[in-house]
């Protein structure tokens, strides 16, 4: 069992509203990501980053924003929620060396925004 | 008005069948494949993962499968069991600029039917 978390699980918003998504991780690892995926669908890459204080954008532009001032905290942040927002948010870390290319994700949390 | 929805690829076994799933992959200069499961509510949890410079490898019950000339990867389940049925999703990575950011496919849903 990967030790990710991700809150809240479930979170029902009004259009318009800035909304932070927590992420934390206990493995240590410097590499961190949030994904936006569609019931079934495949993971999009929003955001991820490197280490403290490195953030890149991921092929999806979802109007987000991340910050990384420490190892184990990537919170993501929608400034003005849309209900084009509406989806599952995956966080996910993953580790140097050998296991580099393994991601651990958390358990999501699911946005709508109404 | 109209809409058009994508159809999640399924596949349905019988407990005790072997299931066989199948990826194609587009980036050549790709190192690694890796195999998610994702079972409903839960993020993507790691399976098996295979080197560019392989094209077998064994864990337990699966085998990931790898033709490079194709750009084929296959994930074989022996003895599938009702606990196998999830999304599958498989991924490839690249250490360009030892980055190893993955691209996801889109899912498989496994439906074992007891």
């Amino acid at each position: 069992e990967a030790d990710i978390y991700q809150t809240p699980r479930y979170l029902v918003i009004g259009t318009g509203k800035k909304i932070t998504l927590e992420c934390s991780q206990t493995m240590g690892h410097d590499k961190m990501y949030w994904y936006q995926q569609d019931p079934g669908m495949e993971l999009h890459l929003i955001h991820y980053s490197y280490g403290v204080n490195s953030t890149e954008k991921g092929d999806l532009s979802s109007e987000s924003t991340v910050s990384r001032i420490r190892t184990e905290h990537f919170p993501l942040t929608l400034e003005s929620a849309r209900p084009s927002h509406t989806s599952q948010y995956l966080c996910a870390s993953s580790p140097q060396g050998r296991a580099k290319n393994i991601q651990y994700f958390g358990a999501g949390t699911r946005l709508s925004v109404l | 008005g109209e809409s058009v929805g994508l159809h999640l690829p399924t596949l349905s076994v019988q407990e005790g069948d072997n299931s066989i799933i199948n990826c194609a992959y587009s980036n050549s200069a790709s190192d690694y494949f890796i195999w998610y499961k994702q079972e409903s509510g839960k993020g993507p949890q790691f399976i098996i993962d295979i080197r560019s410079n392989m094209d077998k490898r064994q864990g337990q019950r699966v085998t990931v499968l790898l033709n490079k000339t194709v750009k084929h990867l296959s994930l074989q389940i022996a003895a599938t069991q009702p606990g196998d049925s999830a999304v599958y999703f498989c991924a490839e990575t690249s250490a360009s600029g030892g980055s190893y950011i993955p691209t996801f496919g889109r899912g498989t849903s496994l439906i074992v039917h007891p």
